[in-house]
């Protein structure tokens, strides 16, 4: 049992290059989020997805599109990268029958752009 | 989302019970309380939740008092591996809207031997 799994794990772009980070989950959940977590601070939502074809803005959505065309999968985009997006990026589920709502998070993705 | 405040960082020693408090004023009636806990490296782990009074499970207690304005957790007889940031979270699980829970700064736990 995977869990969650983030792909890639490191990367790093040039100012302007595009790339998509790639969230798996093999749990069935129905919620799935983006984190970015930046040094010495805690997790800011990206976007989420409360169901397969649905997405929704969390705190600091400006500079990243997702998209969510299978329910197992939760991909982040970034198309036209800035330094200022050079962070860890966390993907987390969570299943719609628990009460706990209990997280599920990857190991992160750390993204360098220069 | 109610907003929370913890201590920026503590210190310990092995063997000794380690209580993180973290106020919420504006906790709402739905609202309950999360904590995980993150390694270096590592996205964070769910510890422990908890609505009213006292929950505790293997790895730790949450105690809340009756106007559930801050909540402590309580981590018994803390060892080396136990050194992470712990965070308290405020919010209504799954209610239709999934789980937009704002993590904080955390708590950065340091035990020393």
């Amino acid at each position: 049992n995977a869990g969650v799994t983030q792909t890639p794990k490191f990367r790093v772009l040039k100012t302007g290059q595009s790339m998509t980070l790639l969230c798996a989950q093999d749990m069935n959940h129905e919620y799935m989020y983006w984190y970015r977590q930046d040094p010495g601070m805690g997790l800011r939502l990206i976007h989420y997805s409360v169901g397969e074809g649905t997405t929704a803005k969390g705190e600091v959505p400006d500079g990243y599109n997702v998209s969510r065309l299978k329910k197992q999968n939760f991909l982040l985009g970034l198309e036209s990268a800035a330094p200022s997006q050079t962070s860890v990026y966390f993907c987390a589920s969570s299943g719609s029958n628990s009460t706990l709502g209990e997280l599920f998070f990857g190991e992160g993705s750390r993204l360098t752009v220069l | 989302l109610a907003k929370t405040t913890q201590p920026i960082s503590m210190d310990s020693y092995e063997g000794q019970e380690v209580n993180i408090t973290c106020s919420h004023n504006n906790i709402a009636t739905n609202d309950y309380i999360t904590w995980y806990q993150q390694f270096p490296s590592q996205g964070p782990r769910f510890i422990i939740q908890g609505y009213k009074t006292k929950v505790t499970n293997e790895v730790a207690s949450l105690f809340i008092p009756a106007d559930r304005k801050s909540s402590t957790l309580s981590l018994p007889r803390v060892s080396l591996s136990d050194t992470a940031v712990y965070y308290c979270l405020v919010g209504a699980p799954n209610t239709g809207g999934g789980n937009k829970l704002t993590f904080g700064t955390g708590t950065q736990l340091k035990v020393e031997l």
